[in-house]
This record gives C-alpha cells, sequence and structure tokens, in this order.
C-alpha cells in the first residue's frame, strides 16, 4: 500500500523569504502522479502543483516549485518570495496512475508566513 | 470560476441517526469522490463514483456508507447509523478526468455525532 508523509507539522517563514516543505512517499508503482494542495483557513483545498513521476523536469508554477528524487521517493514544494496570503495548511498527495483517482494524501503541513 | 459546494456546513446527529451530506460537483465533472478527515488527523479517501457506480471504496467505506447521483447535479453520501467514530469533516471533489488531473474540492461538511 502507497504511504505518503510529511514530517514537518508547523513551519514558518517571513514574507518574501523561502520555505521548503518536506513530503516523502512509498510505493512499488512506477508510473504515478504527485501533487501538492493548499487549504486556506476555512477554505477550500486548491492545487498548487503536480508532477508526472515519468518526467523528470520539475514542475514550477509561478513562485511555487518542486523538488522531484524519485529514487529517493521525495516530493519537497519550494515556496519563493512568500507571502502572507500563502499561510495555509499544505497536503502532498499521490495518485497511482492505474486506479480511480483516488489520492492518498499526507497528514498535511501548517505554514505561516509572518510579516 | 466553478467550484464545488457542500450543504450542511455543519450537522450534528445523535448516534445511530442516518444523515445525508449534499454535494454539488462542478456540472461538467464526470468522476466524483468522497474523502473524510478525522481532527488532528490525514485526509482519507473514502469513494470513487463515475458512471453512476463506484469504482473503489476504502475499508473505510462499510456497509453503513452510500453514495448516489440521484438528478445529475447532486452527490450525496449516506451514513445510515452514525457512530462517534463516524465524526470528521467530510470533503467532497470532483473531477473531468479520472486520473493525473485536478480534484476541485468542496469547502467541507463538519460530522459531529454525539
Amino acid at each position: 500500500a502507497q504511504t505518503v508523509t510529511q514530517s514537518q507539522p508547523e513551519m514558518s517563514v517571513q514574507e518574501a523569504e523561502t520555505v521548503t516543505l518536506s513530503c516523502t512517499y512509498d510505493t512499488s508503482e512506477n508510473n504515478y502522479y504527485l501533487f501538492w494542495y493548499k487549504q486556506p483557513p476555512s477554505r477550500q483545498m486548491i492545487l498548487v502543483i503536480r508532477q508526472e513521476a515519468y518526467k523528470q523536469q520539475n514542475a514550477t508554477e509561478n513562485r511555487f516549485s518542486v523538488n522531484f528524487q524519485k529514487a529517493a521517493k521525495s516530493f519537497s514544494l519550494k515556496i519563493s518570495d512568500s507571502q502572507l496570503g500563502d499561510t495555509a495548511m499544505y497536503f502532498c498527495a499521490f495518485m497511482s496512475a492505474s486506479n480511480t483517482g483516488k489520492l492518498i494524501f499526507g497528514q498535511g503541513t501548517t505554514l505561516q508566513v509572518k510579516p | 470560476e466553478p467550484e464545488v459546494t457542500q450543504t450542511p456546513s455543519h450537522q450534528v446527529t445523535q448516534m445511530g441517526q442516518e444523515v445525508i451530506l449534499r454535494c454539488v460537483p462542478i456540472s461538467n465533472h464526470l468522476y466524483f469522490y468522497w474523502y473524510r478527515q478525522i481532527l488532528g488527523q490525514k485526509v482519507e479517501f473514502l469513494v470513487s463514483f463515475y458512471n453512476n457506480e463506484i469504482s473503489e471504496k476504502s475499508e473505510i467505506f462499510d456497509d453503513q456508507f452510500s453514495v448516489e447521483r440521484p438528478d445529475g447535479s447532486n452527490f450525496t453520501l449516506k451514513i445510515r447509523s452514525t457512530k462517534l467514530e463516524d465524526s470528521a469533516m467530510y470533503f467532497c471533489a470532483s473531477s473531468a478526468r479520472q486520473v493525473s488531473y485536478e480534484q476541485y474540492f468542496g469547502p467541507g461538511t463538519r460530522l459531529t455525532v454525539t
């Protein structure tokens, strides 16, 4: 069975600084997808970034980028130029390429961006 | 921008009672999901649904749970006889395609079983 682990329950960063959130996963599959979702306080979860396991190139979306290390089964999220609006819970998630779209989530990391 | 909606936002029920949690997915989406998050724990997959059938369900999704898409717009989760341990936040999600694509989440329904 696949598992996703986020070992940092809470993190904080100063506005405009860079922060990295860690995520590791375990799977025996070769084809899968990895996601970072953001859940602001009292709001919906929204997708931040997605990575296909078959792609070596790390995904980037504006200030958000990932460091995908397939052999190490590591998928960290880097937020550059942190903004107050980045304050949220961040979830790392795994999806097998061979199932029905089921997402397997990590425990989440609460990120506080300080002014 | 289209979004997934859920009602009610908070439901309080007594143990043994039936509850129905409602979701309105994004209109052109075909794949639907329920997840739950017990306070302080991970978000857990419950069930996926496509073409009026369950595609996959987790071990949590036992005979007390059922899902339905009664009218082509709503997607419901029914718990027949609630237990204290069913207290959680329940999230509905929908997706245009099955695998790899973004799932759009609703704001959740907080279920409290007393």
